[in-house]
C-alpha cells in the first residue's frame, strides 16, 4: 500500500510570499508505460469539499491560477503557491492514483502570517 | 453545470444501517466512473469505493469492504452508498465525486453529507 508523507503539517506565509508543500509517497508514481507521475493536488476551503488543482504533478486543472505550480517525479513532489492570496487560505492534499487506494496525503494547512 | 448532491446523512446507533444518495446532473452520468470518499471530524480524506459506468465493477477499501456496497441508477443519475453493521469509526462526511474517466481523477464532488454513528 502507498503512504503519501505531506511536509509541514501547517504553514504560516505573510500575503503575497511564497508557500511550498512538499509530498513524498513511499512507492514511486512515476509509470513507465507512459512516463507520466500519477499524482494529483487538491485544495479543501473550510466547510467545502476538495477541489483538483494539479494531476500528472504539474498540469493544473482549468481555472486554477498560475500561482499554483506542481513539480516532481517518482517519489517526491512540490506544490507551490508563488504568491499567496488571501483565499488560498485552504488544507493542500497530494493524492496518487498509480493504483486503486488513491491514497491521499494527510494534509498541510496554509494560513496567513 | 456539473452538480453532485448527497443526501441520506444521519445520525444512527452502532450496528445500524443507512443508504446514502448523490443525484448528479449537468452531465453524462453513465459515462462516468463514480466514487465515495470520507472525511472523519478534522482528518483527512479516504477513499471508500468506486463503481463502474454500467455498474457491473466495484471496488471497495478494506475498512469497508463487506459492509458497503455502491451501486447506481443510470435512468435516474443517482449513485448510492448502502452502508450496513455501521461502527463508530465511520463517523465522517460522506462525499460523492465524479471520475474524469479518461484517467482518474476527480474532477467534481458534492458538498458532503454527515453520517454520526453514536449510541
Amino acid at each position: 500500500d502507498f503512504v503519501m508523507t505531506q511536509s509541514p503539517d501547517s504553514l504560516a506565509v505573510s500575503l503575497g510570499e511564497r508557500a511550498t508543500i512538499s509530498c513524498k509517497s513511499s512507492q514511486s508514481v512515476l509509470s513507465s508505460s507512459n512516463n507520466k507521475n500519477y499524482l494529483a493536488w487538491y485544495q479543501q476551503k473550510p466547510g467545502q469539499p476538495p477541489k483538483l488543482l494539479i494531476y500528472w504533478a504539474s498540469t493544473r486543472e482549468s481555472g486554477v491560477p498560475d500561482r499554483f505550480s506542481g513539480s516532481g517525479s517518482g517519489t517526491d513532489f512540490t506544490l507551490t503557491i508563488s504568491s499567496l492570496q488571501a483565499e488560498d487560505v485552504a488544507v493542500y492534499y497530494c493524492q496518487e492514483y498509480y493504483d486503486t487506494s488513491y491514497t491521499f496525503g494527510q494534509g498541510t494547512k496554509v494560513e496567513i502570517k | 453545470e456539473v452538480q453532485l448532491v448527497e443526501s441520506g446523512g444521519n445520525l444512527v446507533q452502532p450496528g445500524g444501517s443507512l443508504r446514502l444518495s448523490c443525484a448528479a446532473s449537468g452531465f453524462t452520468f453513465n459515462s462516468h466512473w463514480m466514487h465515495w470518499f470520507r472525511q472523519a471530524p478534522g482528518k483527512g480524506l479516504l477513499w471508500i469505493s468506486r463503481i463502474s459506468t454500467d455498474g457491473k465493477t466495484t471496488g471497495y477499501a478494506d475498512s469497508v469492504m463487506g459492509r458497503f456496497s455502491i451501486s447506481r441508477d443510470n435512468a435516474k443519475n443517482t449513485l448510492y452508498l448502502q452502508m450496513t453493521s455501521l461502527r463508530a469509526e465511520d463517523t465522517a462526511i460522506y462525499y460523492c465525486a465524479r471520475d474524469r474517466t479518461t484517467v482518474t481523477l476527480f474532477d467534481y464532488w458534492g458538498q458532503g453529507t454527515l453520517v454520526t454513528v453514536s449510541s
